[in-house]
């Protein structure tokens, strides 16, 4: 089945690390997307990117940096890890039109100590 | 004010009564309403979609969109204790290049 998927699924780190989350996905979708979600706080956009040399900052991109390697991959960096970066990141696709569903992997749970 | 905005919960129901998740939007121009379940510590699932005005219904589901009062709902009907999960609300604003997500609202179904 086509797919979305990212590594590690669980991360814990400490303080002043830095930190690559992995997305890949077999869609054929040329839209990708990195959201962390926090208690009571709903799904943040960090970045998106809809092809391989367009990549936008979304609401909360401050500490964080992605890249776009291929189609299929999209990673998202956090250059100096901190306490409150610790959420569950998820990783969407979607294909170009108006519509927009997107489409979600399993999530990587990040603990940064 | 909040660009998507759901009741936090949690809504709770009996087994086999309709389940009414409504949500607000700020965007007047928003053109795309999407429906996400989410189960605890589990990626959030497409379950609905709806671009026009009116009800859209797929099994047990129902999408409600009214643009003139910039709301949408979802009523799950024969409401299971496997619905019992967190449904976020997605919006796609006009002009705008993402979805914006609701906090989402927390639903347990009690058998």
């Amino acid at each position: 089945d086509a797919d979305v998927t990212q590594t590690p699924r669980n991360r814990i780190t400490k303080t002043g690390k830095r930190i690559m989350l992995e997305c890949s996905q077999t869609k054929g979708h040329d839209r990708m997307y990195w959201y962390r979600q926090d208690p009571g706080l709903g799904l943040r956009l960090i970045y998106y990117s809809f092809d391989v040399k367009d990549i936008n900052k979304g609401e909360i991109s401050d500490g964080y940096s992605v890249s776009r390697q291929a189609q299929a991959k999209f990673s998202l960096s956090l250059e100096s890890a901190i306490p409150n970066q610790t959420a569950l990141y998820f990783c969407a696709t979607s294909a170009t039109s108006q519509r927009d569903e997107q489409f979600f992997g399993p999530g990587t749970r990040l603990t940064v100590l | 004010q909040k660009e998507v905005e759901q009741n936090s919960g949690p809504l709770s129901v009996p087994e086999g009564a309709i389940a009414s998740l409504n949500c607000t939007y700020s965007d007047r121009g928003s053109q795309s309403f999407f429906w996400y379940r989410q189960y605890s510590g589990k990626s959030p699932e497409l379950i609905m979609f709806i671009y026009s005005n009116g009800d859209k219904e797929d099994g047990r589901f129902t999408a409600q969109l009214n643009k003139a009062s910039q709301y949408v709902s979802l009523l799950i009907r024969d409401s299971q204790p496997s619905d019992s999960a967190t449904y976020l609300c997605a919006v796609n604003g006009a002009g705008r290049r993402a979805l914006t997500f609701g906090s989402g609202t927390r639903l347990q179904v009690q058998p």
